[in-house]
């Protein structure tokens, strides 16, 4: 089956930048999403990428993407207190998405 | 726009008893609808996915059960919890017709004790 890995914890100062990154093993994967995650909610979509880009910007948000190493990652410009959850990378597969544990993102002032 | 909802918000059961959750979608027609489970610090499992009324797909083999009985209503059912059950249980829906991505519902907490 679809693996997605992500590291577990990430720490980072508030206004500096925090990279996420994500490996996955289907080479087939059309699109790759990150979602965000705060605590007791459901998960919100942040952005995604589809297979033939190399990255996009969305405002403070960054994703790149290596499609030969199958790697992704997402960075978070100018991190705030409010970018503390937990992230999630999905790469999808005809109907389903497989995603990572999550990344449990912690910004200290 | 498009919504989606889940209910109840939380729920505490007993081992043994039923559960049936629910989760409708607003806004669209013909969504692929999914439920998943969280377990306490971990990713998600996809549990069953459903692309039309009455089409049920099982992920995983489990002591729970899903239906479709409208359009843009899903359930999630079980006869009999176990402890193994609890969870954080997501619904989402897929537009077929559009970016081709997932959204989520806000969640069902479950304690199984």
């Amino acid at each position: 089956g679809e693996d997605v890995e992500q590291s577990l914890f990430l720490s980072v100062r508030e206004g500096d930048s925090s990279v996420i990154n994500c490996t996955y093993t289907d080479s087939s994967s059309t699109y790759l999403y990150w979602y965000k995650q705060e605590p007791g909610a459901g998960l919100q979509l942040l952005t995604y990428i589809f297979s033939n880009m190399d990255m996009k910007q969305d405002q403070r948000l960054t994703v790149l993407l290596n499609k030969k190493d199958k790697h992704l990652s997402l960075r978070i410009a100018d991190t705030q207190t409010g970018d503390s959850a937990i992230y999630f990378c999905a790469s999808r597969n005809d109907y389903k998405l497989s995603f990572g544990a999550g990344t449990t993102v912690t910004v200290r002032a | 726009s498009q919504t989606i909802h889940q209910w109840p918000a939380t729920l505490v059961q007993p081992v043994g008893s039923p559960l049936s959750l629910e989760c409708t979608v607003e806004g669209t027609s013909n969504p692929n609808l999914y439920w998943y489970r969280q377990a306490a610090g971990r990713g998600l499992q996809l549990l069953f996915y459903s692309v039309g009324i009455g089409q049920i797909s099982s992920e995983v083999p489990q002591n729970l059960s899903a239906s479709r009985p409208q359009d843009r209503q899903f359930i999630l059912s079980s006869k009999k919890l176990l402890l193994s059950d609890s969870g954080f249980y997501l619904c989402a829906w897929r537009d077929v017709g559009g970016p081709d991505t997932q959204y989520f519902g806000p969640g069902t907490r479950l304690t199984v004790l």
